[in-house]
């Protein structure tokens, strides 16, 4: 178990509808990532959050939005959903978000998209 | 821009052999470089990581690596594979300057240990 907690576990929903993810950080990590994984795409980076400010931006659409809280949780908002937005969705933490920090996962959210 | 390749998407090994898992990356400075396991229906779990210093990196479950930097390669080894060893593994790469503190993932090797 690494310390990184994710809910739901699984999601089905319907195209165009607007779903909420939600990570919970190691206790002390102040950065937050999240990444999709999916079987076209593979491992992809979408967003980083160090101490509720946006770190790094990576691959994420425009109708994908996070945040992360004063508690340090993040939720990760995907809306006007799509099939291809099914996918495997992680969050990780890490104690500062600097480059030699060690990426801790959480368990996934699998987002089924009918 | 940095990047990872793994170049086989799949390695069988008989169980008690060693393996190799092979990964070699692309960035324009130091590399940071991790690998991690995946399995089914679980998330990622850290095995170990190379930020400077000693070429060899000794992790989790036995797992080490070396770090090659004439040749930009980081494999994954064990001595004596185990059964339980049969997962998705993935080799990551961060730069070590410039803003950039993601990781970018190769596309994943699925090891399977035969008994």
């Amino acid at each position: 178990d690494s310390g990184v907690t994710q809910t739901p576990k699984h999601l089905i929903t319907a195209t165009g509808q607007r779903v909420t993810l939600r990570c919970s950080p190691r206790s002390g990590d102040l950065s937050v990532y999240w990444y999709q994984q999916s079987l076209d795409q593979g491992l992809q980076f979408l967003i980083q959050y160090y101490n509720g400010e946006e770190r790094a931006k990576g691959n994420i659409l425009e109708r994908f939005s996070a945040q992360q809280f004063p508690d340090l949780h993040s939720e990760l908002n995907l809306s006007s959903l799509e099939l291809g937005d099914s996918a495997l969705y992680f969050c990780a933490s890490s104690v500062q978000g600097a480059g030699t920090d060690t990426q801790y996962f959480g368990p996934g959210t699998r987002l089924t998209v009918l | 821009a940095q990047s990872v390749a793994q170049p086989e998407d799949q390695v069988n090994v008989a169980e008690g052999n060693p393996l190799t898992v092979k990964c070699t990356y692309s960035v324009s400075g130091n590399p940071y470089l991790f690998w991690y396991v995946q399995y089914p229906n679980r998330g990622l779990q850290f095995l170990l990581k190379y930020i400077t210093g000693d070429n060899l990196v000794k992790g989790s479950y036995g797992f080490e690596a070396e770090f090659n930097k004439s040749q930009t390669s980081f494999h994954l080894k064990k001595p004596s594979a185990l059964v339980s060893d049969s997962a998705l593994y993935f080799c990551a790469v961060r730069e070590g300057k410039g803003s950039a503190r993601q990781l970018t993932f190769g596309s994943g090797t699925q090891l399977t240990v035969l008994p």
